[in-house]
């Protein structure tokens, strides 16, 4: 089966910190995605990468940063978090080879207060 | 632009009562569709997907879903509903085909009575 590892379920941070929410998927995906969800707005595109040291901005990218500088890994990163980014993270990888379908980790839940 | 529509914010049944969710799509071209389930807490477990041929689609826990070109709908059923059942459940449609992108509708929250 294919794993989607985010290694931290939940998070509280300050205001003004810098947060990083990491995510591994071990199946040699080379799709990534970052998604937020919020209650009533569904899941919102952050960030995506197709391969190792690219990136795309998704629909609402404001306020966060990604790297992916390994193909298994791909990391979000919140530069100076605020009270509106507190959220549910999700991650998820795909691949060409696994027929287009789309594997979600289990979130991280950020507070920042 | 591509959208994915969930008219129905929270669906009450009964357990062993059939089950229906819609989902409308916009979409240009011939459109990958999915279904998701959110339990509490949890990530997203994909249900079902279509991507060509047959209109009618299976999924996993017994569920089923039409694809429908000239109602541009994707609706999820299932003929008896579980207490297990209780959750989020998302429709998604791909909007890149290299790249996977997928667009959410808000979600449709079910809740089984016994």
């Amino acid at each position: 089966d294919v794993k989607v590892t985010q290694s931290s379920r939940y998070l509280v941070k300050r205001t003004g910190e810098k947060v990083f929410l990491e995510c591994v998927q071990d199946m040699d995906h080379e799709n990534m995605f970052w998604y937020r969800q919020d209650p009533g707005l569904g899941l919102r595109l952050i960030y995506f990468s197709y391969d190792v040291k690219m990136k795309e901005k998704g629909d609402i990218p404001e306020g966060y940063s990604v790297s992916r500088e390994k193909k298994e890994r791909f990391s979000l990163i919140l530069e100076s978090a605020s009270t509106n980014q507190t959220s549910m993270y999700l991650c998820a990888s795909s691949s060409r080879h696994s027929g287009n379908t789309i594997y979600f980790g289990e979130g991280s839940w950020l507070t920042v207060v | 632009a591509q959208s994915v529509t969930q008219p129905d914010i929270h669906i009450t049944v009964s357990e062993g009562a059939s089950l229906e969710l819609r989902c409308n799509y916009s979409y240009g071209a011939t459109p990958y569709l999915f279904w998701y389930v959110q339990s509490p807490g949890q990530g997203l477990q994909l249900l079902l997907k279509y991507f060509s041929g047959d209109t009618l689609v299976q999924g996993i826990k017994g569920f089923e879903a039409e694809f429908k070109r000239s109602q541009s709908s994707f609706n999820l059923r299932k003929p008896s509903v579980h207490w297990s059942d209780a959750a989020e459940y998302f429709c998604a449609v791909v909007t890149s085909y290299n790249t996977d992108k997928l667009i959410f509708g808000t979600g449709t929250r079910l809740q089984v009575f016994p």
